[in-house]
């Protein structure tokens, strides 16, 4: 069946530098894509979103990029500190218009002080 | 408070007993979602509801049940707990446009 994967599964980051989090998505009537965000003991926390009518988007030191053409997206944290340190999901839309999300199992992120 | 919440944090319970988690949100969201959370499976979805009165089974059903009398609650019930039901359960929230919001997770151990 279609799923959501990611490409690595931990990610160790010097305190400071970039990183990016990839993600590989089957599923080519998506339209709807995010990243969450899970630190220790607590519950997925929303961190950006995009829609497929649009191929980058930016927040606070995040940036979402997403490339249709070989269904990948991406997460890029600029400067990462340790706060940072969690595990990061992408989560896409079951379909065009789809309300229902499939996630990935998530990529754990650990920053280098 | 608005937001999603969920009770109990943690709870701990025998084989067999039936047990209710509860979930409320305040942003009268129409969607409301249940997950389950284990090692090297991610998040499962066991059950979610549309509306009121509306629920529908995902990937896990088997062994839990759910009700929906009110918008704002969702409670899943483990009929007879198993120990392979020892999990961290997530609610979730959403009004049909946008992400999902979750809660913080009720830890629950079957012994």
């Amino acid at each position: 069946g279609e799923s959501v994967g990611l490409h690595l599964p931990t990610l160790s980051v010097q305190e400071g530098d970039n990183s990016i989090i990839n993600c590989a998505y089957s599923n080519s009537a998506s339209d709807y894509f995010i990243w969450y965000k899970q630190e220790s003991g607590k519950g997925p926390q929303f961190i950006i979103d995009i829609r497929s009518n649009m191929d980058k988007r930016q927040g606070q030191r995040v940036t979402v990029l997403l490339n249709k053409t070989v269904k990948h997206l991406s997460l890029q944290i600029a400067a990462t500190q340790p706060g940072d340190s969690a595990v990061y999901f992408c989560a896409e839309s079951a379909g065009a218009g789809s309300y229902q999300l499939t996630f990935g199992k998530g990529t754990k992120l650990s920053v280098i002080p | 408070d608005a937001g999603i919440t969920q009770s109990p944090r943690y709870k701990i319970t025998e084989t067999g007993r039936q047990v209710t988690l509860m979930c409320h949100q305040t942003w009268s969201h129409s969607y409301m979602f249940w997950y389950r959370q284990d090692l090297g499976h991610g998040l499962r979805l066991i059950y979610y509801s549309a509306a009121a009165d509306i629920t529908d089974k995902g990937e896990v059903p088997d062994g839990y049940v759910v009700s929906r009398s009110k918008t704002e609650n969702f409670p899943l019930t483990l009929e007879s707990a198993t120990r392979s039901q020892t999990s961290v359960y997530f609610c979730a929230s959403s009004s049909g446009t946008d992400g999902y919001t979750f809660g913080s997770g009720t830890r629950l151990t079957v012994v």
